[in-house]
């Protein structure tokens, strides 16, 4: 099972400002089988990317996911006020499903 | 509209049992593999369990394994999680999820999140 973990825990940035968020896998993510999600405090998750690089239905462009093997990162071009809220990763393509602990982007 | 709405929450006491169910709406649901994954107050999201789109293919955490069941009713669009023997580590807000591939499998990314049903276990 891997394990996998986010990088920064929290990114304190002002809108309009580029985030980059880190996620590192144990073992070797078969098929860039990588997703990430979004949620908002008291909302449930959304999903942004699957397949490492490709956007959910209705996902902006400023969203982006790059990355293969172990590392892989979630790229916000420029930050929008709606944009603030807790990042996941997760591994898929095997069970158990793995989610990091999540990066917070807060407002600086 | 393509939705989850779960029910079946509560508060229980250690040892008891719930039953989670979560009804679909909007999108053919035996085509689709299911999950439940849960959230601790405060905390991030834990994958509880996934079963494929005919109920054949099951998968459990390490953490409720022996515990909790997964099942469904595809006539009724219905999700079910029967938990059993509760923790108070099991305090959690459940949501349930599709899986986004129309493979039946319940191992890919999550594209559509109910809302979710918290259950509460404290003496």
């Amino acid at each position: 099972e891997s394990v996998l973990t986010q990088s920064p825990g929290t990114l304190s940035l002002s809108p309009g400002a580029r985030a980059t968020l880190s996620c590192r896998s144990s073992q070797s993510v078969n098929s860039n089988y990588l997703a990430w999600y979004q949620q908002k405090p008291g909302q449930a998750p959304r999903l942004l990317i699957f397949g490492a690089s490709s956007r959910a239905t209705g996902i902006p462009d400023r969203f982006s996911g790059s990355g293969s093997g172990t590392d892989f990162t979630l790229t916000i071009s420029r930050l929008e006020p709606e944009d603030f809220a807790v990042y996941y990763c997760q591994h898929y393509g095997s069970s158990p499903g793995t989610f990091g602990q999540g990066t917070k982007v807060e407002i600086k | 509209e393509v939705q989850l709405v779960e029910s079946g929450g509560g508060v229980v006491r250690p040892g008891g049992s719930l039953r989670l169910s979560c009804a679909a709406y909007g999108f053919s649901f035996d085509d689709y593999g299911m999950n439940w994954v849960r959230q601790a107050p405060g905390k991030g999201l834990e994958w509880v369990s996934g079963i494929n789109w005919n109920g054949d293919s099951t998968g459990y955490a390490d953490s409720v394994k022996g515990r909790f069941t997964i099942s469904r009713d595809n006539a009724k669009n219905a999700l079910y999680l029967q938990m059993n023997s509760l923790r108070v580590e099991d305090t959690a807000l459940y949501y349930c999820v599709r899986a986004g591939d129309q493979s039946g499998y319940y191992f890919y990314y999550m594209d559509v999140w109910g809302n979710g049903t918290t259950v509460t276990v404290s003496s």
